[in-house]
């Protein structure tokens, strides 16, 4: 069975510092996913990492993928108040369905 | 850019009572999933949906939910007799390949 962790599950930080969240997960997958969610939002999709070593930054997040080690990393540079939200990781290991797995989140706030 | 659609965005229902979820898939998209968050915790997994049949359904999809593609359109969660657990957040996903979009979700308040 697929497990996904994240660490931390909780996240208090100042603006303009940076921070990385950790995404770990149980099985060999090459495909992972992180989502932004805000207080009863939906589901914005930040990036899709589709190999090893995979690489995508958008604004101040950076994401990556090391799927030897089965993590991820997004990484917040330079935090703003405006990035304050919950952040999914979801491995996928193929074959939809039942096999995409989210994270539980971890809940940043970044106060000024 | 192509959304999934969900309606309604709030629906309150007496326990016991029937309640039908609706989802408007991207037109090309060929898998389709209902997901569900109850507050406050991780997005779990309910059943997926291919070629007009369920492909994979998770230990919460018991005999109470079902799931159609009635018109080629429209993907629907039904809760036969809701109980007060039901109560959450309910997304619907569709995908082709590699990118799974996400509806803006219903919130299932179950009283």
């Amino acid at each position: 069975e697929l497990k996904v962790e994240q660490n931390p599950l909780f996240l208090s930080m100042q603006e303009g510092k940076n921070y990385t969240i950790y995404c770990n997960y149980s099985t060999t997958s090459d495909r992972l996913y992180w989502y932004r969610q805000d207080p009863g939002k939906s589901l914005e999709s930040l990036f899709v990492l589709l190999s090893n070593g995979a690489v995508k930054q958008e604004g101040r997040l950076m994401a990556s993928l090391d799927t030897k080690a089965r993590l991820s990393t997004l990484h917040i540079t330079a935090a703003v108040h405006d990035l304050s939200a919950t952040y999914f990781c979801a491995v996928d290991i193929g074959n939809y369905g039942q096999n995409f797995v989210f994270g539980p989140g971890t809940r940043l706030s970044v106060l000024p | 850019e192509p959304e999934v659609t969900q309606t309604p965005s709030h629906q309150v229902t007496q326990m016991g009572q029937e309640v039908i979820l609706r989802c408007v898939p991207i037109s090309n998209h060929l898998y389709f999933y209902w997901y569900r968050q109850i507050l406050g915790q991780k997005v779990e997994f309910l059943v997926s949906f291919y070629n007009n049949e369920i492909s994979e359904k998770s230990e919460i999809f018991d005999d109470q939910f079902s799931v159609e593609r009635p018109d080629g359109s429209n993907f629907t969660l039904k809760i036969r007799s809701t109980k007060l657990e039901d109560s959450a957040m309910y997304f619907c996903a569709s995908t082709r390949g590699q990118n799974y979009t996400f509806g803006s979700g219903t919130r299932l308040t179950v009283v």
